[in-house]
């Protein structure tokens, strides 16, 4: 299996909501990502989980909330989120963790978020 | 911050053409991916080219590195109106414990049939 799931594929909310994307492999990569990409853009890295630990932040606001069950799973918790957010998040995994190598990454197909 | 540079930023060709993007960055490498993202869908890896690598080939696509000039190219032969897309370069630097990729703005490459 070399396939990386993400629900929902599409998903509006308001300013006041709180919802959950969720993203899924069975390819026992240790290293799992979260992008945000605007239209026309490269994606633009906001966590790096490895060994279900987070160890990298971008600096994301705190209305982003990463969390990592298990090795197989990632969440990203939305909150409060502003107009601006709008746009298109990518899960991505890739094999090895501790130091994370540079290897290549395996995305999903995203996630639409469009905030109102 | 971004260290890779594509150019062209788009290109159009007719079906059976090559195509050729190029990529330039700023400091020394661990190694130079390729990825593809067909509109508003996942990214797809191409290749990876290492720094000690100069040239490799998968199928239809072929890519170089030039050290010297920090400069890597993709070059997609015989193309389809299937390989209409956006490619994007993302270079791994060697410095740091986790190592990130860091992306180029990309080429988007229409294929006309």
């Amino acid at each position: 299996d070399t396939e990386v799931t993400q629900t929902p594929k599409h998903l509006v909310m308001g300013m006041t909501n709180k919802k959950s994307l969720k993203c899924e492999q069975h390819m026992g990569h240790r290293a799992m990502y979260w992008y945000k990409q605007k239209a026309k853009k490269p994606p633009e890295l906001m966590f790096v989980y490895s060994y279900e630990k987070l160890s990298i932040n971008e600096s994301v606001p705190s209305r982003f909330s990463p969390e990592c069950p298990n090795s197989s799973l990632l969440n990203l918790h939305l909150h409060a989120l502003q107009p601006e957010d709008s746009a298109l998040y990518l899960c991505a995994s890739s094999l090895t963790g501790l130091p994370i190598s540079g290897d290549e990454q395996y995305f999903g197909p995203g996630t639409r978020l469009t905030v109102t | 911050s971004q260290q890779g540079e594509e150019d062209p930023q788009a290109l159009s060709i007719q079906e059976g053409e090559n195509a050729t993007m190029n990529c330039s960055y700023k400091t020394s490498i661990n190694n130079l991916q390729w990825y593809r993202q067909n509109s508003g869908r996942g990214l797809v890896h191409l290749i990876l080219i290492r720094s000690n690598e100069r040239e490799k080939h998968s199928g239809r696509l072929r890519v170089t590195l030039d050290t010297s000039k920090k400069s890597s190219s993709l070059l997609i032969t015989a193309s389809r109106a299937a390989d209409t897309a956006s490619y994007f370069c993302a270079t791994v630097l060697n410095a740091g414990n986790n190592r990130k990729l860091i992306w180029g703005l990309g080429t988007s490459l229409a294929v006309n049939p």
